[in-house]
């Protein structure tokens, strides 16, 4: 019931995509659900991140999708570009207990 | 922008020594966190660190493993005996509440 399913594993897309990451959670005590991008060698980096209160939260060209009922939420990227190349992943957590973290997106984006 | 920090960035050893891996998380930061990712696999946790004590580990976390904060900056993972399936980066990470801020990484070997 800790799991996070996050898909698809990777993902390649052309410069000016959209590139869609799902991740679908089963604990309903679960109520920070944070976006991480990792580039190689380096630690996570927070994203973006949001609560179960809202359905939806853009930061720049980063949007966060949230369905509550289905217990599912979503990372979509606008315009993407090669520099958004990297691994995402999906998270969350509940009551302040420990970030339970997906499997990992890489993404490629294609000049 | 403050950061962790985290040394050496890569430690070799072999199977059976200890290892201590050293952390300065960010210096406001009440909360502190061993996170692992073995190569090409998700970010797993570990254990969190409040107050000066343990406040939730996981599975993983066993007899081999301890932290410690010996001083008012450092945040210390140690493993008694290293196995070869302690191969990986290991992630400390500190938080005032959310989010949680990330470090490098130190990438342990294990022969």
């Amino acid at each position: 019931q800790q799991q996070v399913k996050q898909s698809p594993q990777s993902l390649i897309v052309q410069k000016g995509g959209i590139p869609i990451i799902n991740c679908a959670y089963e604990n309903t005590a679960f109520d920070y659900f944070p976006w991480y991008q990792q580039f190689p060698g380096k630690g996570p980096a927070l994203l973006i991140a949001i609560r179960p209160d809202v359905s939806e939260k853009k930061e720049g060209r980063f949007t966060i999708s949230f369905n509550k009922s289905a217990k599912q939420f979503s990372l979509h990227i606008m315009d993407s570009q090669p520099g958004d190349s990297a691994t995402y992943f999906c998270a969350a957590s509940g009551g302040g207990s420990r970030l339970t973290f997906g499997e990992g997106t890489q993404l490629t984006v294609n000049p | 922008e403050p950061e962790v920090t985290q040394t050496p960035s890569h430690q070799v050893t072999q199977m059976g020594q200890e290892v201590i891996l050293r952390c300065v998380p960010i210096s406001n930061h009440l909360y502190f966190y061993w996170y692992r990712q073995i190569l090409g696999q998700k970010v797993e946790f570990l254990v969190s660190f409040y107050n000066n004590e343990i406040s939730e580990k996981s599975e993983i976390f066993d007899d081999q493993f301890s932290v410690e904060r010996p001083d008012g900056s450092n945040f210390t993972l140690k493993i008694r005996s290293t196995k070869l399936e302690d191969s990986a980066m290991y992630f400390c990470a500190s938080s005032v509440s959310s989010p949680l801020h990330f470090g490098n990484g130190t990438r342990l070997t294990v022969t």
